[in-house]
């Protein structure tokens, strides 16, 4: 079973609308945190935003936010106000393992698209 | 400070040849990490670092090979390089092993393609 699924391959948003990156994850482990990248047509990797599977509250980072679901092990991104620079792929990932050495590898899902249209 | 740097940035090679991308990061991060990224398969662990002095394969650590020179400096090596290897090639770093709000860095990319 894949551990981090983005089952949406391309999204489109016109701008200044929000919009919802999916992403479902499987762990078994109680210690583990959530990241959320952005790859923009330059091909580096930006990080945008992080959540601990311990954290009582969403995660925030200005126009970013995580729709934290443990329940239903989802973390969807959500971007307000989408604006032109943010058409790019995004990548969800996951860290298992809490504190054990060597478990700070990321799992990465396989991407969704954006594209902001004016 | 000029974080996580890769070279090359591109290179060509005939299936066979064999070639080292290196990868160095001057953040005084613990960690270092080596990831492919082909299309439509996100990126794809190969082998990782946790600390200076070790390292462990990830997902498709097959025909890689690593050295951590020193805690800066983390390399890849195709040995024996195949077609099946093209891809996009990133280096990234974090500050410890495991734990926490750990955020890793990542380097430009190495774009190799395998004729």
């Amino acid at each position: 079973a894949q551990k981090i699924t983005q089952t949406q391959p391309g999204m489109f948003v016109q701008e200044k609308e929000a919009v919802t990156l999916d992403c479902t994850y499987d762990t078994s482990d109680p210690s583990y945190g959530l990241f959320w990248y952005k790859q923009p047509s330059s091909g580096e990797m930006i990080f945008l935003i992080y959540q601990g599977s311990y954290d009582q509250q969403n995660a925030t980072e200005g126009r970013y936010s995580l729709n934290f679901q443990k329940a239903r092990k989802s973390a969807n991104l959500v971007i307000s106000a989408s604006q032109l620079g943010d058409s790019a792929m995004y990548f969800c990932a996951m860290r298992e393992g809490g504190y054990k050495p060597g478990y700070s590898t990321l799992t990465f899902g396989k991407g969704t698209m954006l594209l902001v249209s004016p | 400070n000029a974080g996580v740097t890769q070279t090359p940035k591109f290179q060509v090679l005939k299936t066979g040849q064999s070639m080292t991308l290196q990868c160095a990061q001057d953040m005084n991060h613990n960690s270092m990490y080596w990831y492919r990224q082909d299309p439509g398969m996100g990126l794809r662990l190969i082998y990782y670092s946790a600390s200076e002095g070790t390292t462990d394969k990830g997902e498709v650590p097959n025909g890689y090979n690593v050295s951590r020179l020193n805690k800066r400096e983390f390399s890849l090596r195709l040995e024996s390089a195949a077609p099946s290897q093209t891809s996009v090639y990133f280096c990234a770093s974090s500050e410890i092993a495991g734990g926490g709000y750990n955020e890793q860095f990542f380097g430009p990319g190495t774009r190799l393609t395998v004729l």
